[in-house]
């Protein structure tokens, strides 16, 4: 069974400042991960996924994540945040292609971003 | 780019009614839709895999007779709320995964609706 851990549930940094989310999965094997953006009251965003290929992955907005197979990390970065980045994020698995399970998503719990002017 | 839509953004019911929510992919087509909840303050949990032309398989703990979902098109899944009570109330999001047509950048993408607030009174 795969999981997700979002370590804090809650990130508060200045504007302009550095955001680090932190993201850890547990997996038999290395599977998808993605990152998802929800607004209030709003469906999800995809920000980023890995696949295969680059360990470190560009996304919209300006956000990047790279994939540490040693430490089981997917962490979400971006250098200098806006007021507009705040919101509920999301770090996800999925079943690498080919599977039964293929497309099913498992969701971390969630991490609030408040940016602060 | 890909539009998934739900339909109705939010609804309230009696308990004990039933309540229809629709999850339309717009400008592609899905073989295989998600539905998900998500409880207030929340992660969202998969609730079942809608499949066209066939049953849904429902993830463990969540009744089948209860939420019926039925997959009748490429480009629409519905999930029935049925009986409903007070702890039904969440937002329930579909997610529709692209059949893979070569249009978009990377086959069978998966495509989130913006959810349904279901209320039970």
């Amino acid at each position: 069974a795969q999981s997700v851990t979002q370590l804090g549930s809650h990130v508060s940094v200045s504007e302009g400042a550095l955001v680090l989310l932190r993201c850890n999965y547990s997996s038999s094997v290395p599977p998808y991960l993605f990152w998802y953006v929800q607004y209030p009251n709003q469906g999800l965003q995809l920000l980023l996924k890995y696949t295969t290929g680059a360990t470190l992955v560009k996304g919209i907005n300006g956000f990047e994540a790279e994939f540490k197979k040693s430490e089981t990390s997917f962490h979400l970065t971006k250098p200098s945040a806006h007021m507009s980045d705040a919101a509920e994020y999301f770090c996800a698995v999925s079943p690498i292609a080919g599977g039964t399970s293929y497309g099913k998503l498992t969701f971390g719990q969630g991490t609030i971003l408040t940016v602060h002017p | 780019g890909a539009v998934v839509s739900q339909h109705p953004s939010r609804v309230i019911c009696k308990s004990g009614t039933s309540v229809k929510i629709e999850c339309r992919s717009l400008d592609f087509q899905a073989t295989t839709m998600f539905w998900y909840r998500q409880f207030p303050k929340q992660s969202l949990m998969l609730m079942a895999t809608s499949n066209e032309g066939s049953k849904a398989t429902y993830e463990q703990g969540v009744e089948k007779d209860k939420f019926l979902i039925n997959h009748a098109s490429l480009t629409l899944s519905t999930l029935t709320v049925t009986s409903a009570h007070p702890e039904d109330s969440s937002f329930y999001i579909c997610s529709a995964r692209d059949r893979g047509n070569g249009r978009t950048g990377f086959r069978r993408e998966q495509y989130f609706g913006p959810g349904t607030r279901l209320t039970v009174t």
